[in-house]
C-alpha cells in the first residue's frame, strides 16, 4: 500500500527550540508539500518541492524552512518555534501536474509549542 | 489565481438523511476539482475528482459530486448519511498541469442519530 509517512503524530516543543518534522513517501513522487491546518482556515501551503534540492515558498513560509536532500524525504524546519506555530502539519506528495492526480496525504503531525 | 469557498463551516444532518456540501471555485480556465475527507486526527483522503467529461462524478463511500460551470460550483452529495460519515470535508481546485491545489476552509459534518 503506497503511502506518505510523517514521523511523529504528536509533538510538544518549547518556545525557541529548533523543530524538525519529517515526511517520507514511497511512491517515487516528484512533488512534495507541507501544509498547516488551523480551524476555520483550512489548509495553507507553507513550502513545496518539485525535485530534489528544489523548493518554493507557499503562502505562509515565514518562520519555516525546508530540506529535500533525497527524493523520498521532505523535512519541515521551524528555526525557532513560537506558540503561534502550534498547529496540525500535513505532508503530501504527488506526481508532476498535480491537477491530474491529486495529492496523497500523510496522517499529520500535531505540534504544540509551549 | 484560483480560490475555493465552502460557505458552510458546520452542517448537522440526521442519520439516513440526504447530504449536500457546497463548494464554489474561482478560476479562469477549466478547473480540476477534488473533494477530500478528513476523519478526526487523520490525514486527508481523496473522495472523488473531476477533470472533464460527465459533470456528475462518482466517488468512494457512496459520494457523488456535480460540476456546474455556469454556477462555478462543485457540490458534494450523498443520498443517505451514515454516522461514520462524520468528518471534515475539503473542496480543492487545481490548474491544468499545475503543481498546486488550493483548498477551501472545510465543512465539518456532524451526524445525529
Amino acid at each position: 500500500d503506497v503511502k506518505v509517512t510523517q514521523s511523529s503524530r504528536y509533538l510538544v516543543k518549547r518556545t525557541g527550540e529548533k523543530v524538525f518534522l519529517e515526511c517520507v513517501q514511497d511512491m517515487d513522487h516528484e512533488n512534495m508539500f507541507w501544509y498547516r491546518q488551523d480551524p476555520g482556515l483550512g489548509l495553507r501551503l507553507i513550502y513545496f518541492s518539485y525535485d530534489v534540492k528544489m523548493k518554493e515558498k507557499g503562502d505562509i513560509p515565514e518562520g519555516y524552512s525546508v530540506s529535500r536532500e533525497k527524493k523520498e524525504r521532505f523535512s519541515l524546519i521551524l528555526e525557532s518555534a513560537s506558540t503561534n506555530q502550534t498547529s496540525m502539519y500535513l505532508c503530501a506528495s504527488s506526481r508532476p501536474g498535480t491537477a491530474n492526480y491529486g495529492y496523497t496525504f500523510g496522517s499529520g503531525t500535531r505540534l504544540t509549542v509551549v | 489565481a484560483q480560490s475555493v469557498t465552502q460557505p458552510d463551516i458546520h452542517i448537522t444532518v440526521s442519520e439516513g438523511a440526504s447530504l449536500e456540501l457546497r463548494c464554489n471555485y474561482s478560476y479562469g480556465a477549466t478547473p480540476y476539482l477534488f473533494w477530500y475527507v478528513q476523519s478526526p486526527g487523520q490525514g486527508l483522503q481523496l473522495l472523488l475528482k473531476y477533470f472533464s467529461g460527465d459533470t456528475l462524478v462518482q466517488g468512494i463511500k457512496g459520494f457523488e459530486a456535480e460540476f456546474k460551470r455556469s454556477q462555478s460550483s462543485f457540490n458534494l452529495r450523498k443520498p443517505s448519511v451514515h454516522w461514520s460519515d462524520a468528518a471534515e470535508y475539503f473542496c480543492a481546485v487545481g490548474a491544468n498541469r499545475g503543481n498546486k491545489l488550493v483548498f477551501g476552509a472545510g465543512t465539518i459534518l456532524r451526524v445525529k442519530s
